[in-house]
């Protein structure tokens, strides 16, 4: 059984681009959560997704949006990058809504 | 709105000595307490968690944390530390025992010296 697993490992941009990241979800889980963890910080939650639908979103703007497909695999897509977008992007996944979550290795995204 | 605060950004101990990381929170409601463990390049491990019921909650690796309502602590301790618990430890808040949307505290770097 493969574990959370997330693309690329880095990634760099420059601002006012755009960005896709991907995640797959641990076997058997169909809920996915992901979050932002600037330099020195701890994670913050962007938004959750279970069954394909968005069911949760911390305080991001619009410009952070995404997907979960029916194989339960994620998108988080970043609009109009800025320089405060640079961080290490956390991918979690599980199965419900209260199985015991995962987190997978993170993108770490730097915008230039 | 509910938070979390780690005061110690880094803390330094010897091998084999006990540990204390302190966290404090602040959440209307009955808190579902959480601690997670980073090491370099890996993702978030959940060490333990806390919800209901006895307030020391023992948890993966040795790690044992007290849940103290009067304190709006959740502090993480471990009698004897090894020189693999070096890492960056969280402490986060959810919104149920299932750890959903979490808020984290900014962490606390644990080093450990020979």
């Amino acid at each position: 059984e493969t574990g959370v697993t997330q693309s690329p490992t880095h990634l760099i941009k420059t601002r006012g681009q755009q960005v896709t990241l991907r995640c797959s979800s641990q076997s058997g889980h169909n809920t996915v959560s992901w979050y932002q963890q600037a330099l020195g910080q701890g994670p913050q939650f962007i938004f959750q997704y279970y069954r394909e639908e968005e069911n949760g979103r911390g305080n991001f703007p619009p410009r952070f949006s995404g997907l979960q497909f029916p194989n339960y695999s994620s998108e988080l897509n970043v609009n109009a990058l800025e320089l405060d977008d640079s961080a290490l992007y956390l991918c979690a996944s599980r199965a419900g809504l209260a199985g015991e979550q995962f987190f997978g290795p993170g993108t770490r995204l730097t915008v230039l | 709105a509910q938070s979390v605060t780690q005061p110690d950004i880094h803390i330094t101990v010897s091998e084999g000595a006990s540990l204390e990381l302190r966290c404090n929170y602040s959440y209307g409601a009955t808190p579902y307490l959480f601690w997670y463990v980073q090491s370099p390049g890996q993702g978030l491990q959940l060490l333990l968690k806390y919800f209901s019921g006895d307030t020391l909650v023992q948890g993966i690796k040795g790690f044992e944390a007290e849940f103290k309502r009067s304190q709006s602590s959740f502090n993480l301790r471990k009698p004897s530390v090894h020189w693999s618990d070096a890492a960056e430890y969280f402490c986060a808040v959810g919104d149920n025992n299932a750890g959903n949307m979490l808020t984290f505290g900014g962490g606390t770097r644990l080093m450990v010296k020979p």
